[in-house]
């Protein structure tokens, strides 16, 4: 069974700083890997999305690279901000027919004006 | 606007009901998907529908009915049978044909009292 582990599940950084985030997977057999942010009481929301052919995504300020031979992703945050602060959650689509995320239990990141 | 909605954002249960939680969406995506967050777990599969008249159970599908008669529509029962059904309860959609990012609503607070 996928598990994904996602850490630190919690990190307070000063503005400016640049960040990385990490994110581990069991099985490596999977068929893509999602970013999301979650504000406080908020629904998900996507950042990035890498097929599992692919090596990095990149969107503005967020880098994220996918490492499938060894079950790894970073994601990257430069420059943070205090409107960053929220909870990252990793999600994995596994290979074959099933469909659906399994999911990391997420950092809390807390950037300091 | 195109999205998800998902009514009511909070939801009052007592022990022994059935209750329904609605989601829809106007994206015209074709798979829809039920997750369940509780405080400090990732967020889980419940159930998940590819396509019209047809879905999937997740991974802790025990307690949960849904239906997908529609494919804008894909409501969620939590029945008396669920034994913890205290919380957040997340609705998504995937368009499936040009991307698989899974897009999400703003959730349903359920407590029973």
């Amino acid at each position: 069974k996928q598990e994904v582990t996602q850490i630190p599940a919690a990190l307070s950084v000063p503005e400016g700083e640049n960040l990385v985030l990490n994110c581990s997977f069991t099985d490596s057999a999977i068929y893509n890997l999602q970013w999301f942010r979650q504000d406080p009481g908020k629904g998900l929301t996507s950042l990035l999305l890498i097929q599992s052919s692919q090596r990095e995504q990149t969107s503005g300020r967020l880098n994220a690279s996918l490492d499938k031979s060894s079950g790894r992703s970073t994601l990257y945050i430069a420059a943070s901000q205090p409107g960053d602060s929220a909870t990252y959650l990793c999600a994995v689509r596994g290979g074959g027919g099933a469909d659906g995320l399994t999911f990391g239990k997420g950092t809390h990141l807390i950037i300091q004006p | 606007d195109g999205g998800i909605t998902q009514s009511p954002k909070y939801l009052f249960r007592k022990e022994g009901q059935n209750v329904t939680l609605s989601c829809e969406q106007n994206l015209n995506h074709d798979a829809m998907y039920w997750y369940r967050q509780d405080p400090g777990q990732g967020l889980r599969l419940i159930y998940y529908s590819q396509i019209v008249n047809d879905f999937q159970k997740g991974d802790i599908a025990e307690g949960y009915s849904v239906s997908r008669e529609k494919k804008e529509s894909f409501p969620l029962t939590v029945t008396s049978a669920q034994k913890n059904p205290t919380a957040f309860y997340l609705c998504a959609s995937r368009e499936g044909r040009h991307t698989d990012t899974q897009y999400f609503g703003p959730g349903t607070r359920l407590t029973v009292l």
